[in-house]
């Protein structure tokens, strides 16, 4: 079965500059879930999709963070502009649905380093 | 929202020894409880879970135990190798929306 999968691995940046993250979930999972992992933390939700349609977003930094999964099945997640802060590993996870398949499967990470 | 508490955060143990992770929730509204190990560089895997509705689940030197009333959830691993060296979060989910909250870590060494 094929895996989460995510690019790019590894970005660097400079603060103020714009950065974008791609996601493609196991086929035919519903739930899609962004994470961010600092580093000597656990894994903080950034934003969670249902098909197309966002269930939780509290958590994401809305003045400069933003995603979609507009056909509900890739989906993006862009920060403009980015703060040193933001340094951290992007994980990206799958569930089949959130109502019959809690296990979530996560993708290898975005490790991205503003300078 | 939910609140994850993760205790110890660093845990060194013998080879051969038992290692515990202990974790606590805020929401009595969580019915899911996983446990994940990641590993340098690497993405978490999920390695045992449990449902609000058991106390128990064992899965050969891997078990976790879940107190609902205390609202707490715990990892044990017996005979520990040298390849159990790892970061555990335990995770706890909100059935109302399936919301997963992390807790902080445990950074794990098992000593040859």
């Amino acid at each position: 079965e094929a895996g989460v999968a995510q690019s790019p691995r590894y970005k660097i940046i400079e603060k103020r500059q714009s950065v974008a993250f791609w996601c493609n979930p196991i086929s035919g999972h519903a739930t899609l879930y962004w994470y961010q992992q600092i580093l000597g933390q656990g894994p903080k939700l950034l934003i969670q999709f249902q098909n197309n349609g966002v269930v939780d977003d509290s958590q994401l930094p809305k003045d400069r963070f933003s995603a979609e999964r507009l056909k509900g099945v890739d989906s993006t997640l862009k920060i403009q502009p980015a703060k040193l802060e933001d340094s951290a590993v992007y994980l990206c996870a799958s569930s089949l649905d959130w109502r019959g398949g809690e296990t979530q499967y996560f993708g290898p990470g975005t490790r991205l380093l503003v300078l | 929202g939910e609140n994850v508490e993760q205790h110890p955060s660093t845990l060194s143990v013998q080879e051969g020894d038992s290692a515990v992770i202990k974790c606590t929730y805020s929401d009595s509204a969580s019915n899911y409880f996983p446990w994940y190990k990641q590993e340098l560089g690497k993405r978490p895997q999920l390695i045992i879970d449990i449902r609000s509705n058991v106390g128990e689940k064992k899965d050969q030197r891997i078990a976790v135990t879940l107190n609902k009333t205390a609202k707490h959830f715990s990892l044990h691993i017996t005979e520990t190798q040298p390849e159990d060296s790892a970061v555990y979060f335990c995770a706890a989910r909100l059935y109302t929306g399936n919301q997963f909250y992390f807790g902080t870590g445990t950074s794990l060494t098992v000593i040859p």
